[in-house]
């Protein structure tokens, strides 16, 4: 089916260990995303990407890693967990910088 | 600092009109965005706006002021599906988008 999925959907790892959150999209969009959501927050960006091959930091980025060798996918890695990164991920891809986001299903991610 | 605020939470009644406020203070402005968020699930978009004046979608209508720092969002005929989130986002003048916490709307029979 055509549109942007995650996987998992749900993950519970331990401190310290590496996690890696997958996105993809079906629509070639330029623009992809990964923000967390968290009580009491708006969306916060962690990374995002406006073409294969290039990627910069959103506003939370520290202990996380993204790469973008294709155009349809933007995994996010966590390289070393910690509980602070307890959250939900939302991945997002839009056609541009100033469209609408078009997000996926979301990944809840739960760090003990 | 950049800032987005709207209401935590807000009640309305079935069938009836609820409007939800969002002021912003951003470093320029590039439109503003509303979504709409159903409890578990992801953001869907609502409604762009980036000239003043209000723009009608069905049921949904969303209003701007620049020179205000100003946006609402106006729900008629509130039906019990649409009970949900709404977030508010503003895109600044490097186009990154920044986010209210959102604003949460529970309809009562």
């Amino acid at each position: 089916d055509a549109g942007i999925t995650q996987s998992p959907r749900y993950k519970i790892t331990e401190t310290g260990r590496q996690v890696t959150l997958m996105c993809h999209q079906t629509w070639s969009h330029s623009y992809m995303f990964w923000y967390r959501q968290d009580l009491g927050h708006g969306l916060r960006l962690i990374y995002y990407s406006a073409a294969a091959d290039i990627t910069d930091k959103g506003e939370v980025p520290d202990g996380y890693v993204v790469s973008r060798s294709k155009t349809e996918n933007f995994p996010l890695t966590l390289e070393s967990a910690t509980r602070s990164q307890t959250s939900v991920y939302f991945c997002a891809s839009s056609e541009n910088e100033s469209g609408e986001l078009f997000f996926g299903e979301g990944s809840r991610l739960t760090v003990l | 600092g950049q800032n987005i605020d709207q209401p935590t939470e807000m009640t309305a009644t079935e069938g009836a009109i609820v409007q939800i406020n969002c002021t912003y203070q951003t470093s320029g402005f590039n439109g503003l965005f509303w979504y709409q968020q159903h409890a578990g699930e992801a953001p869907t978009f609502l409604s762009y706006n980036v000239l003043d004046g209000l723009e009608e979608k069905g049921r949904f209508s969303s209003f701007l002021s620049r020179s205000k720092g100003y946006s609402y969002l106006l729900l008629k005929e509130l039906q019990m599906k649409d009970s949900a989130s709404y977030l508010c986002a503003v895109l600044d003048s490097n186009y990154q988008l920044i986010w209210g916490a959102g604003t949460k709307l529970i309809i009562k029979p």
